[in-house]
């Protein structure tokens, strides 16, 4: 089985800071990595994945995360955030051999501060 | 085109009531996943459709839960004597898997909070 960890339940930075949004995993199997967003009053959307290939995966708003095996991590980062940035933010997992099942982290809640 | 609708948007029940959920996917889409959200928590997966058939069900809880999807399309999530533990936000997403996997986006509906009294 699959299991996401994430440690931070809320992230406060300042405008046009960086930040890092921490995430490991767990899995004894091949697996397929995602950060999903949710804005205010918003339903949840896809952000970026990493399904093979190169370990470094970008969004089009500026977000990227880099796949490390050998740490377990996905973590998600952004050289410099915009207020419209503030949202929850997921991590998720999924195997191989049951991609469509889709297994979240708890969250962290990013704000930024003007 | 439309995005993934889900009725009611608010369910408020009495603890032991029956209750259905409404998800209508986006038009095309064969897949459909159902999800529960509790407060404070990332989305947990509970059953994925298929077509018309439960591809995955080893989500769901208990047998107090079911889903169907008799056409292939709209799906239903049914709680038989729900439970004060019941209450959350559930939501619905649906995918275009050419074979079932991780390269086909999920698009997630809005969700419908039902609240067990």
């Amino acid at each position: 089985a699959q299991s996401v960890t994430q440690l931070d339940s809320q992230v406060p930075v300042f405008e046009e800071a960086p930040v890092e949004l921490r995430c490991n995993y767990s899995s004894s199997v091949s697996v397929y990595l995602f950060w999903y967003v949710q804005y205010p009053n918003q339903g949840l959307q896809l952000l970026l994945k990493y399904l093979s290939g190169s370990t470094l995966v970008e969004s089009i708003n500026g977000f990227e995360a880099e796949f490390n095996k050998s740490q377990t991590s996905f973590h998600l980062r952004k050289p410099s955030v915009h207020i419209s940035d503030t949202a929850e933010y997921f991590c998720a997992v999924s195997s191989y051999s049951s991609a469509s099942k889709i297994i979240f982290g708890s969250g962290t809640r990013l704000s930024i501060r003007p | 085109g439309a995005g993934v609708s889900q009725t009611p948007s608010n369910k408020v029940t009495e603890k032991g009531k029956y209750v259905e959920l409404r998800c209508d996917p986006i038009s095309g889409h064969t897949a459909l996943y159902w999800y529960r959200q509790s407060l404070g928590q990332g989305p947990e997966f509970l059953i994925y459709f298929q077509g018309t058939g439960a591809a995955d069900d080893s989500g769901l809880p208990n047998d107090r839960f079911f889903a169907v999807r008799p056409e292939g399309s709209v799906s239903t999530l049914k709680i038989q004597r729900t439970e004060r533990g019941d209450s959350a936000v559930y939501l619905c997403a649906s995918s275009t898997p050419p074979g079932g996997g991780a390269s086909d986006t999920q698009y997630f509906g809005p969700g419908t909070r039902l609240t067990v009294l």
